[in-house]
């Protein structure tokens, strides 16, 4: 089946720090990848996406880009801001027998970014 | 703007009581999706439904159930057979056709009294 692996948490980082958060996963077919973030009690909001392989996602200083040797969709941010402090979640969608495209989570990954 | 509403944004359940969330979109999406979030993990999937009048359980739908009655809306309803229902649950919405993100509600948490 699909999964998806994300880097324990939580990250902290000072402000202006450069910004890694690991993601792997493991699917059948031409899975799409997705990054979504998550602020205190709110749902979440796609950050960036890629469909296809060598695929860069860009959004707010954010990137990720889909490594198929590698199975891989690292997010990057080269300076954080206090502001980025959530959850992030990377995420796949990939159709299953059943023509399913719901999303299948990692578990997520806490940032905490210090002034 | 279009997006997607919940409702409540908090709520309480008794021992042996059926509760209904709300879930309704604005967007024209064909598809929308319940998922349920425990603190620290991801989320999972319950039950999802790409066009009206259709719906198909996820992973964790026992002790749920849904209608599609209508395209905007996709309420969920967590029976007295759901055994631990704490949790916060979101609701999302995509196009039905190829690699569409999705887009999600604000969530519900629910816990029981």
């Amino acid at each position: 089946g699909n999964s998806v692996t994300q880097m324990e948490g939580p990250v902290t980082l000072s402000e202006e720090a450069f910004l890694t958060i690991n993601c792997t996963y493991t699917a059948t077919g031409y899975p799409s990848l997705f990054w979504y973030v998550q602020y205190p009690g709110e749902g979440l909001q796609l950050l960036l996406k890629a469909t296809k392989a060598d695929d860069k996602g860009s959004n707010k200083g954010f990137e990720a880009t889909y490594r198929k040797e590698t199975t891989s969709f690292h997010l990057e941010k080269g300076s954080v801001q206090v502001s980025d402090s959530a959850v992030y979640f990377c995420a796949l969608s990939a159709s299953m027998d059943t023509g399913r495209r719901a999303l299948t989570f990692g578990s997520g990954t806490r940032l905490q970014v210090q002034p | 703007d279009g997006g997607i509403t919940q409702s409540p944004k908090y709520l309480f359940r008794k021992e042996g009581q059926n509760v209904t969330l709300s879930c309704e979109q604005n967007l024209n999406h064909d598809a929308m999706y319940w998922y349920r979030q425990d603190p620290g993990q991801g989320l999972r999937l319950i039950y999802y439904s790409q066009i009206v009048n259709d719906f198909q359980k996820g992973d964790i739908a026992e002790g749920y159930s849904v209608s599609r009655e209508k395209k905007e809306s996709f309420p969920l309803t967590v029976t007295s057979a759901q055994k631990n229902p704490t949790a916060f649950y979101l609701c999302a919405s995509s196009m039905r056709s190829g690699n569409q993100p999705q887009h999600f509600g604000d969530g519900t948490r629910l816990s029981i009294l």
